[in-house]
């Protein structure tokens, strides 16, 4: 059984562009989270989604937005990237039925803003 | 607000060792407490997770103590290996009240280095 996907692995932006992260969650999880990693803050919630509704969200600016497609995989864009946003992007799925469903962590995607 | 406090920070162990990750919590919603192992490169993955009816739990050499007055829990690694190198998260999640129920809370992490 595949794992929870993320793309790009990978990426260097310029101070003010945007970026939009994808995931794809394990085959038949309905609920995708987001968190960002970075060595000073540690793991912070973003946001999640579950059926294409956002059910939770974290205390991110608004420029941090998702969005969850009807197959369940999920979008993240960051709009007017800033030197701070550098950070690890972690997707996360789990069925989502019950909020004791076990979440699996993918291996993210390294956004380095310079 | 940090709702979660984990120590220490880094730690060393000699192979064989018992190393002990601590944490508190703050937030008496919290009712659902698993542990993540991460390598370099790799997302988190759980090890072991806990809620606060009981007061321990064993998987393999992986332990969770679970002290409920005093918003505590540790991890504890039997006959630690090299192979047990990594970070080790702790985390909180409220299950049973609604609001943020599907939201982990993190510790800021440990990286434990088993020496061989």
């Amino acid at each position: 059984k595949a794992g929870v996907t993320q793309t790009p692995r990978y990426l260097i932006k310029t101070r003010g562009q945007q970026v939009t992260l994808s995931c794809s969650p394990i085959s038949g999880h309905r609920s995708v989270s987001w968190y960002q990693q970075t060595p000073g803050q540690g793991l912070q919630f973003l946001f999640e989604y579950f059926s294409e509704t956002q059910r939770n969200k974290g205390n991110f600016p608004g420029r941090f937005s998702g969005r969850q497609f009807s197959n369940s995989r999920s979008e993240m864009n960051v709009s007017t990237l800033e030197l701070g946003d550098s950070a690890l992007y972690l997707c996360a799925s789990s069925l989502g039925s019950y909020s004791g469903n076990t979440i699996y962590f993918g291996e993210g995607s390294w956004l380095t803003v310079v | 607000q940090q709702q979660v406090k984990q120590s220490p920070q880094s730690l060393i162990v000699q192979k064989g060792g018992i190393p002990i990750i601590n944490c508190a919590y703050e937030n008496t919603a919290f009712d659902y407490f698993p542990w993540y192992q991460q390598f370099p490169g790799k997302g988190p993955a759980l090890l072991i997770a806990i809620r606060p009816d009981v007061s321990e739990k064993k998987e393999g050499r992986f332990t969770i103590s679970f002290n409920k007055s005093a918003k505590q829990f540790s991890l504890h690694i039997m006959d630690s290996q090299p192979g047990d190198s990594a970070t080790y998260f702790c985390a909180a999640q409220s299950i049973t009240r609604g609001g943020s129920n599907y939201k982990l809370t993190f510790g800021k992490g440990t990286l434990l280095t088993v020496n061989p």
